[in-house]
């Protein structure tokens, strides 16, 4: 159940594009297209933002976007607004468990 | 609206109980299965254990195997999380969530959480 890796920090500048990778095990991300990724704003709990590798749930604004290759998958936002900026996890389905990724915290200067 | 309300947290000496427990409203209870999820102060988040929508499985950490019970009252739309042994490294924000379908680490719905210390 080791964590997957997650870059501590990313930052953008409004209206670029960035992108947070999570890297994971043949045994997590690897095996199956159940990588989901929560924004988390000071204080507040967790939001689903992609789940299924790439599926935005509803509410959720097309900027964001998931995608994965092997072992690792990704969450691009574009556009980058001020209201982005929080800390932003990736977690995935490992058989019999659930594992996050450490977490990366997004600034948007 | 989905509203997952948690309760029971506290400050705890180390080796003591506390029940958690999560309220569910808004969607059929009985028919999803529910998470907890942790977060230490100032740490990323940790998945701590799971129970299908009518309790037939649990899945646990290994940080918390042994020591947590996860547990649901559909009758009383409830999730519960029983800490035994606790430990100053359990101190923790802990969540409830919701799983958008069977058990696949998808938590589509969050409570706003209750705080475990535990400290002498």
């Amino acid at each position: 159940q080791s964590a997957l890796t997650q870059p501590a920090s990313v930052s953008g500048s409004p209206g670029q594009s960035i992108t947070i990778s999570c890297t994971g095990t043949s045994s997590d991300v690897g095996s199956y297209n159940l990588v989901s990724w929560y924004q988390q704003h000071p204080g507040k709990a967790p939001k689903l933002m992609i789940y299924e590798v790439s599926k935005r749930p509803s509410g959720v604004s097309n900027r964001f976007s998931g995608s994965k290759s092997g072992n690792t998958a990704s969450l691009t936002i574009s556009g980058l607004q001020a209201e982005d900026e929080a800390d932003y996890y990736c977690c995935s389905y490992a058989g019999s468990d659930v594992v996050f990724g450490g977490g990366t915290k997004l600034t948007v200067l | 609206q989905v509203q997952l309300v948690e309760s029971g947290g506290g400050v705890v000496q180390p080796g003591g109980s506390l029940r958690l427990s999560c309220a569910a409203s808004g969607f059929t209870f009985s028919s999803y299965g529910m998470h907890w999820v942790r977060q230490a102060p100032g740490k990323g988040l940790e998945w701590v254990a799971f129970i299908r929508y009518d309790g037939s499985n649990k899945y646990y950490a290994d940080s918390v195997k042994g020591r947590f019970t996860i547990s649901r009252d559909n009758s009383k739309n409830t999730l519960y999380l029983q800490m035994n042994s606790l430990r100053a490294e359990d101190t923790a924000v802990y969540y409830c969530a919701k799983d958008l379908r069977g058990f696949r680490g998808i938590m589509d719905y969050w409570g706003q959480g209750t705080l475990v210390t535990v400290s002498s």
